[in-house]
């Protein structure tokens, strides 16, 4: 199975930073990496698929980048809307695996 | 507007089973693989087990391998999981969720509200 290793497990911002969230394969993927937004409760959002295209409606401060093992989700001026938990997906084969998510919360 | 609805959720002790459904509606269902992905309270996600758009392709995590079923009812536009030999490890909240498309390499682009499954005595 292919293992997503995310980090930082969490992180504390504030509105207006910028945060960045790391992804790696234990094997190369090439692009096909999924990431999620989850806020509590309720069912996860894809922000970006695949691992640097911005999926319809998600704002434009939300950024990926990567390839092969290596992958990066980028918030470029953290808004009050964007504190929640954050996870990456491999898409490239089975079983789908997720990383264990990075939360996202108020310094 | 694309929409799942997951419904079967509930308490059942261990060893018993429970079968999830998940109706869409929205978009043309046989289109679409289909997949399971679960979270248990407090923790990451999961993904459980796809279905191919026709049924004649299923995939399972490990962990459900032998206990689950997946299948769908492309003429009632319908998921279902059955959950057999339930242990309190597959307590979670499940989510039915849309593969974005039929290749191979696919994420889960729309996903319902979730339905919890507790295992308890």
């Amino acid at each position: 199975d292919i293992q997503m290793t995310q980090s930082p497990s969490s992180v504390s911002a504030s509105v207006g930073d910028r945060v960045t969230i790391t992804c790696r394969a234990s094997q190369g993927i090439s692009s096909w990496l999924a990431w999620y937004q989850q806020k509590p409760g309720k069912a996860p959002k894809v922000l970006i698929y695949p691992a640097t295209s911005l999926q319809s409606g998600v704002p434009s401060r939300f950024s990926g980048s990567g390839s092969g093992t290596d992958f990066t989700l980028t918030i470029s001026s953290l808004q009050p809307e964007d504190f929640a938990t954050y996870y990456c997906q491999q898409a490239y084969t089975f079983p789908r695996t997720f990383g264990q998510g990075t939360k996202v919360d108020v310094k | 507007e694309v929409q799942v609805l997951e419904s079967g959720g509930g308490l059942v002790q261990p060893g018993g089973s429970l079968r999830l459904s998940c109706a869409a509606s929205g978009f043309t269902f046989s289109s679409y693989a289909m997949s399971w992905v679960r979270q248990a309270p407090g923790k990451g996600l999961e993904w459980v087990s796809t279905v191919s758009g026709s049924g004649g392709g299923t995939y399972y995590a490990e962990s459900v391998k032998g206990r689950f079923t997946i299948s769908r009812d492309n003429s009632q536009n319908t998921l279902s999981l059955q959950m057999n030999s339930l242990g309190v490890e597959d307590t979670a909240v499940y989510y039915c969720a849309r593969n974005s498309d039929g290749s191979g390499k696919n994420h889960f682009d729309f996903w319902g509200q979730g339905t919890l499954v507790t295992v308890s005595s």
